[in-house]
């Protein structure tokens, strides 16, 4: 069963420009919504998260928008730069001790 | 200081063989898990160690067996070795199950021949 559904499952973004990606999910006892970023070689690693309580969280060039009622979250990178070309993984967390759900994984390419 | 280390980085062996992989954690937590990712870059979860207990052992080949000799190390350990074994294989680690942050290892590259 596929709680965790990512798209697209990839994008072409020219520098300087938005990228977006989605995340739409089933299970309504999700508590926490991170988003994870994955450079060639290496392991995945934590590059912004938001609690279900606030509807948006900016870090620097990095937003995320979440939609309690449509259960979705977003990934938005502004200004995109040729250094955000990876892959992209949602994986919200179940509510209580159990591990994250990690979504298909999204690779983004910014060309110059 | 690296927080999540996992040896080797590449693994090539033949059909049948057996091998392990080894991972170490000094950040001090509780939870310890395997990924498998495939070509496709999907990311799978395999196996969860809370304090050296089996927490979540998913749809995974009983070929494959973690074993936790304390609670900053969980090695896996891969029996009978298939060519869909070919894969890499993440360990991370985290502060209690589903913590908020999980740290991934580097990964290892295991191509089977």
């Amino acid at each position: 069963q596929q709680q965790v559904k990512q798209s697209p499952q990839s994008l072409i973004v020219q520098k300087g420009g938005i990228s977006i990606i989605n995340c739409a999910y089933e299970n309504t006892a999700f508590d926490y919504f991170p988003w994870y970023q994955q450079f060639p070689g290496k392991g995945p690693a934590l590059l912004i998260a938001i609690r279900p309580d606030v509807s948006e969280k900016k870090e620097g060039r990095f937003t995320i928008s979440f939609n309690k009622s449509a259960k979705q979250f977003s990934l938005h990178i502004m200004d995109s730069q040729p250094g955000d070309s990876a892959t992209y993984f949602c994986a919200p967390r179940p509510a209580g001790n159990t591990p994250l759900v990690f979504g298909k994984g999204t690779r983004l390419s910014v060309i110059a | 200081d690296t927080a999540v280390s996992q040896t080797p980085k590449y693994l090539v062996t033949q059909m049948g063989n057996d091998k392990s992989i080894k991972c170490e954690q000094n950040l001090g937590h509780d939870t310890m898990y395997w990924y498998k990712q495939d070509s496709k870059k999907f990311l799978k979860i395999m196996f969860s160690y809370n304090n050296k207990e089996l927490i979540i052992n998913e749809t995974v080949p009983n070929r494959f067996s973690p074993k936790s000799p304390d609670k900053a190390h969980l090695n896996l350990h891969i029996n009978s070795l298939e060519l869909g074994d070919s894969a890499v294989y993440f360990c991370a680690s985290s502060q209690l199950t589903g913590g908020n942050e999980q740290y991934f290892g580097p990964g290892t590259r295991l191509t089977v021949t």
